[in-house]
């Protein structure tokens, strides 16, 4: 079966510079989130689309903004990078009220 | 606003029988699920209760009362594998019901 599929597995920035990173729901799953996880923490809620409009906004910094694709992907822009966004970023989908389904993550290292 | 408390770390040994305590109190409530997570990788789902009760699945148990904001995590068995990060998450009654994650706790098998 299809699972949720993120893009890079790894990334290596340095400060200030860009980054992006992309996630590929599972077909016809209607909503997709993003979490952000740093070494030793839970994770953390960043963002969700739900059918390809922003439905919710948690602790995302200014300098992040995402969206959603008429293809259902989705991607997080990441600028002006510190050293403190150096964590696992993951994406999850879901059908209505099932169960989530993460995406092996994006692990983000700063320098 | 949102807490979910579970144990920071357990030590069992191998073979044996856990429990895993995790506790709530949220703004709305819409299911809540178990987690296994190994280090830098994607969490697993394992269980999800949303009505009161039992709900056992293999070597996996998972109970949740709701009047008490309260639900458990039974391992049996246990298997050196099961050490891991076993995180508890309430999904929410926002338009998109994002999960909010507990600390997690760190389990140990030991033989």
């Amino acid at each position: 079966a299809a699972g949720v599929i993120q893009s890079p597995r790894h990334l290596i920035k340095e400060k200030r510079e860009t980054a992006t990173l992309k996630c590929y729901p599972i077909p016809r799953h209607d909503t997709v989130y993003w979490y952000q996880q740093g070494p030793g923490q839970d994770p953390q809620f960043l963002i969700s689309f739900y059918e390809k409009m922003q439905s919710d906004k948690g602790s995302i910094p200014d300098r992040f903004s995402a969206q959603q694709f008429s293809d259902y992907h989705s991607e997080l822009n990441m600028s002006s990078l510190e050293l403190g966004d150096s964590a696992l970023y993951f994406c999850a989908s879901s059908l209505g009220p099932g169960r989530f389904h993460f995406g092996n993550g994006t692990r983000l290292t700063v320098t | 606003g949102q807490n979910i408390d579970q144990p920071t770390e357990m030590t069992a040994t191998e073979g044996a029988i856990v429990q895993i305590n995790c506790t709530y109190q949220t703004s709305g409530f819409n299911g809540l699920f178990w987690y296994q997570q190994h280090a830098g990788e994607a969490p697993t789902f394992l269980s999800y209760n949303v009505l009161d009760g039992l709900e056992e699945k293999g070597r996996f148990s998972s109970f949740l009362s709701r009047s008490k904001g309260y639900s458990y995590l039974l391992l049996k068995e246990l298997q050196m594998k099961d050490s891991a990060s076993y995180l508890c998450a309430v999904r929410d009654r926002s338009n998109t019901g994002k999960l909010i994650f507990g600390q997690g706790t760190t389990l140990q098998v030991k033989p």
